[in-house]
C-alpha cells in the first residue's frame, strides 16, 4: 500500500483555525489530486495539479488552497472559511505522462473533524 | 463539463448471486472509464478499466462492458462473494483533453453488500 502517504490519519479543527494536511508520493507522479468524501456524495475533487508550480480548481475548492512546490508534495489547507470542513479527505496521484489512462493511485486519507 | 450518474445507490445480493452497477456519462470525448472499490475504512483501488476503442473487458469475475452510443457503462460481478461488499465508483474522463488532461469525473457510488 505504500507510495503515497498522508497524514495526519485524524485531525480536528478548532472554530476559525486553518489546518493542513500532508500528501507526500514516491511515485515520481507528475499529477495530484484532492478529494472530498462525504457519505451519499462520492468523490468530488477540491484541487488538482498536472505539473510543480501549477495547479487548478475542481468542483469544490472554495475555502481550500493548495500549494504544489516540490513534485512529490501536495498539501491542501483547510481555511477558516470552509464552514463544513467535516468529512473524509483523499490525495491521489497519476503518472500525467501515460496518456493513455489516468489511473489514479490513492493515500489511505485523513478524516477531519471539527471540534 | 463532464457528469457521470451512478445506479443503483445501494445493492444488496446473496452470496453467488450476480451484481451489475450501471453509469451514464454526458461527454462523448470521453475515453476512458474506470471502476474503484473502496472497502470499509480503506483507499479506493482500481479494479477494471475499459477505454472507449473496446465494448468488453473481463477479468475473473468481474467485467465491464461499454456503449458509446448510449453512454453508458456498467460493472458486473458474477458469483458475488461477501468480501465483494464495498462501495464502488465509476469514472469517466478523456486524458488528451487540454486542462482536465487527467482529470477523473467520478460517480456518486455504490455500496454493494453480499449475504452469505
Amino acid at each position: 500500500d505504500g507510495g503515497i502517504t498522508q497524514s495526519p490519519k485524524y485531525l480536528f479543527r478548532k472554530e476559525g483555525q486553518n489546518v493542513t494536511l500532508s500528501c507526500e508520493q514516491n511515485l515520481n507522479h507528475d499529477a495530484m489530486y484532492w478529494y472530498r468524501q462525504d457519505p451519499g456524495q462520492g468523490l468530488r475533487l477540491i484541487y488538482y495539479s498536472q505539473i510543480v508550480n501549477d495547479f487548478q480548481k475542481g468542483d469544490i475548492a472554495e475555502g481550500y488552497s493548495v500549494s504544489r512546490e516540490k513534485k512529490e508534495s501536495f498539501p491542501l489547507t483547510v481555511t477558516s472559511a470552509q464552514k463544513n470542513p467535516t468529512a473524509f479527505y483523499l490525495c491521489a496521484s497519476s503518472p500525467e505522462r501515460v496518456l493513455a489512462k489516468n489511473i489514479q493511485y490513492f493515500g489511505a486519507g485523513t478524516r477531519l473533524s471539527v471540534l | 463539463g463532464e457528469n457521470v450518474e451512478q445506479h443503483p445507490s445501494t445493492l444488496s445480493v446473496q452470496e453467488g448471486d450476480s451484481a451489475v452497477i450501471k453509469c451514464t456519462y454526458s461527454d462523448s470525448a470521453s475515453n476512458y472509464f474506470p471502476w474503484y472499490k473502496q472497502e470499509l475504512g480503506k483507499r479506493p483501488q482500481l479494479i477494471i478499466d475499459i477505454r472507449s476503442n473496446v465494448g468488453e473487458k473481463k477479468d475473473q469475475r468481474i467485467a465491464v462492458t461499454l456503449n458509446k452510443t448510449a453512454k453508458h457503462f456498467s460493472l458486473h460481478i458474477t458469483e458475488t462473494q461477501p468480501e465483494d461488499s464495498a462501495v464502488y465508483f465509476c469514472a469517466a474522463s478523456n486524458p488528451n483533453r487540454g486542462s482536465t488532461l487527467g482529470r477523473l469525473y467520478f460517480g456518486r457510488g455504490t455500496q454493494l453488500t453480499v449475504w452469505p
